[in-house]
């Protein structure tokens, strides 16, 4: 069955330390993909999306993610954590030629240690 | 403020009542979509439209549920006797397709409670 996995329901990091997020999609083909930040009670925000290309995005408040065709996965990374980047973060896809409707991934809830 | 804005913001009714939503798309955007998240969940497709073309449901969509966009501008979603299962948040998106791809925008969502 097609599915997104975000296999870490809770993360907790040290403000300042590194952060990745992981997200891994089971298509037959390579999906649009999108990672969402959704803080309590708030709709979601698009942090960054991949449609084709360079395997590296950038995207805001300093997150980036890797899409990696071999592991079907896509990643998000922060290289250093601030305490307002606690909140819940999704992965989402849209199946190429299949529709636009996003496939949302559980979920990661981040939470941030000073 | 040019988002997607969406009213209430909040809804407590009783079980058996009939609650409608009201969605309000980013106003270039020709594509407006309905989500249902639950708790500790991921947010799930209901449906969506092009202009006022309603163009996929999904089966979570049961026969009380009702979606409209008369002019092709903001959309309502509408929920006939309502059940304690209804109790979510309800999210609307609005996209427009550019290049090779489309990014859909959220708005900050209704939440109700069903009591």
């Amino acid at each position: 069955a097609q599915s997104v996995t975000q296999p870490d329901i809770h993360i907790t990091v040290s403000e300042g330390a590194s952060l990745e997020l992981r997200c891994n999609y089971s298509y037959g083909a390579t999906p649009y993909l999108f990672w969402y930040v959704q803080s309590p009670g708030q709709g979601l925000q698009l942090l960054l999306k991949y449609f084709s290309g360079d395997t590296l995005v950038q995207g805001i408040k300093g997150f980036e993610a890797e899409f990696k065709r071999s592991q079907s996965s896509f990643n998000l990374r922060k290289p250093s954590v601030h305490w307002s980047d606690a909140a819940e973060y999704f992965c989402a896809v849209v199946l190429t030629g299949g529709g636009n409707k996003l496939t949302f991934g559980t979920g990661t809830q981040l939470k941030v240690e000073l | 403020d040019t988002g997607v804005s969406q009213d209430p913001r909040h809804k407590i009714t009783k079980r058996g009542q009939n609650v409608t939503f009201r969605c309000d798309p980013i106003s270039e955007h020709n594509r407006l979509y309905w989500y249902r998240q639950t708790l500790g969940q991921g947010p799930e497709f209901l449906t969506y439209f092009q202009n006022e073309a309603q163009l996929e449901k999904s089966r979570l969509l049961s026969d009380r549920f009702s979606a409209e966009r008369p002019k092709g501008s903001f959309s309502t979603l509408e929920i006939q006797r309502t059940e304690q299962g209804d109790s979510a948040m309800y999210l609307c998106a609005s996209s427009a397709k550019t290049g090779n791809g489309e990014t859909q925008y959220f708005g900050p969502g209704t939440r109700l409670l069903v009591l």
